[in-house]
């Protein structure tokens, strides 16, 4: 069964750069049916999406916060990970990561429980 | 301000119908296929209608999609209270080559 679990610090300072994981488990981060992704939520509010990523592919990014972006796919720990850089207040909030549907660059049909992400000197 | 727009809020009484619908533009809704996801209180989403119309293994079908020119459309039938929840559409957006949400819709069953 496919299990995706966030790992993150929890707490960043702001200008700092945020580092995420998402490990993988019941499927191969390198299956090419499928994308992986990120989304978030900030507290009381609607959902933001961040990234869709292709192992051995095109990755795309939201277009607001691309140039902060970073991901990279590890198949040797079966993980993914995204950085964002320059971390400012309105980064605060419950990130997802997920896996799409078979060929679907935009459908998350698996999430992870979510990890929340507080910016704060 | 969400790409797609969606009422803030929907309600209706136990085993009444509710619509939510989910406004785009041609580069998204128009042209690329909608998904919906319902959200409970402290949970993460949960995807119950892929491609317009179809729904994943375990989704009631009291749970139905549609997709018209540049709007989508859920429908939830048979409303029970265990269906209270936000619920957000979504779509690929091809000018933007980025994934877009609406604001999410809140479900209040009566």
């Amino acid at each position: 069964q496919l299990q995706l679990q966030e790992s993150g610090p929890g707490l960043v300072k702001p200008s700092e750069t945020l580092s995420l994981t998402c490990t993988v488990s019941g499927d191969s981060i390198s299956d090419s049916n499928y994308y992986w992704g990120w989304i978030r939520q900030p507290p009381g509010k609607g959902l933001e999406w961040i990234a869709t990523i292709f192992y051995g592919g095109n990755s795309y990014y939201n277009p607001s916060l691309k140039s902060r972006i970073t991901s990279s796919v590890d198949t040797t720990k079966n993980h993914f990970s995204l950085r964002l850089g320059s971390i400012t207040a309105a980064d605060t909030a419950v990130y997802y990561c997920t896996r799409h549907l078979s060929g679907s660059i935009m459908t998350p049909a698996y999430w992870g429980q979510g990890t929340l992400v507080t910016v704060s000197s | 301000q969400s790409v797609l727009t969606q009422p803030p809020s929907v309600s209706a009484a136990p085993g009444q119908k509710v619509t939510i619908s989910c406004s785009g533009v041609s580069s998204n809704i128009g042209s690329n296929y909608a998904s919906w996801y319902q959200q409970l209180p402290g949970t993460a989403p949960k995807l119950v209608i892929y491609e317009d119309n179809k729904r994943p293994s375990g989704i009631p079908d009291r749970f139905s999609g549609s997709r018209s020119g540049t709007s989508a459309t859920l429908d939830i039938t048979g409303l029970q209270t265990g269906d209270e929840a936000d619920y957000y559409c979504g779509a690929w957006d091809s000018s933007l080559s980025a994934g877009v949400f609406g604001g999410g819709t809140k479900l209040t069953v009566l």
